[in-house]
């Protein structure tokens, strides 16, 4: 079965650290890749795309993606408290929805 | 970027009303719209993926006369809870892809009495 994973958390770090938030794929013909942000009570919304090896960044978020190991993650710079959300990994298989992750619960203490 | 725009945001009905939800793709067409239920502190969980002018393919475990969704055009694609009873109350949100990503709605939150 096709299955994305991620540690649930909570991860807490202090403000101003870098966040670095995992997560690992299991069919190698996967070629997209996404992170989306869920605040609590609210949808998911998209912070990055990547689809090729390496990094990508944007303002404070690099996404990292390494397609021989199976795996992508996202590093937040500079923490803030308004950062505290679960972020979901989501894998693109085809001509499907998305595979979700289940989210890492990320939280950042002031 | 895609706007996907869901109504009502929140619904609060006594047990055995229909409540109908309805998801639109603002500025592009999408063939395809997705449905999801999310409890609290729980993962996303996909109902239904619902295709324009034909049958909506459901989840394993999803009642098809339960949640009966309709997709008559290339923008709207509506979710009816039917018979609603206060176990099916939750967050309901619809997505859309061409592409790429999917792109949320805000969401429904259902509360049934």
């Amino acid at each position: 079965q096709k299955e994305v994973e991620q540690n649930s958390g909570p991860l807490s770090v202090p403000e101003g650290a870098i966040a670095s938030l995992n997560c690992t794929y299991s069919d190698r013909v996967s070629q997209s890749f996404f992170w989306y942000r869920q605040y609590s009570g609210k949808s998911p919304e998209l912070i990055m795309s990547i689809y090729s090896n390496g990094d990508k960044e944007d303002g404070r978020f690099t996404a990292q993606l390494n397609k021989a190991s199976q795996y992508v993650s996202l590093l937040i710079r500079d923490s803030q408290p308004s950062d505290s959300a679960t972020y979901l990994c989501a894998v693109d298989l085809g001509n499907t929805p998305l595979v979700f992750g289940k989210g890492t619960r990320l939280s950042v203490i002031a | 970027g895609a706007v996907v725009s869901q109504h009502p945001s929140w619904v609060i009905c006594k047990s055995g009303t229909s409540v109908k939800i309805e998801c639109r793709s603002l500025d592009f067409q999408a063939t395809t719209m997705f449905w999801y239920r999310q409890f609290p502190k729980q993962s996303l969980m996909l109902m239904a993926t619902s295709n324009e002018g034909s049958k909506a393919t459901y989840e394993q475990g999803v009642e098809k006369d339960k949640f009966l969704i309709n997709h008559a055009s290339l923008t709207l694609s509506t979710l009816t809870v039917t018979s609603a009873h206060p176990e099916d109350s939750s967050f309901y949100i619809c997505s859309a892809r061409v592409t790429g990503p999917q792109h949320f709605g805000d969401g429904t939150r259902l509360s049934i009495l």
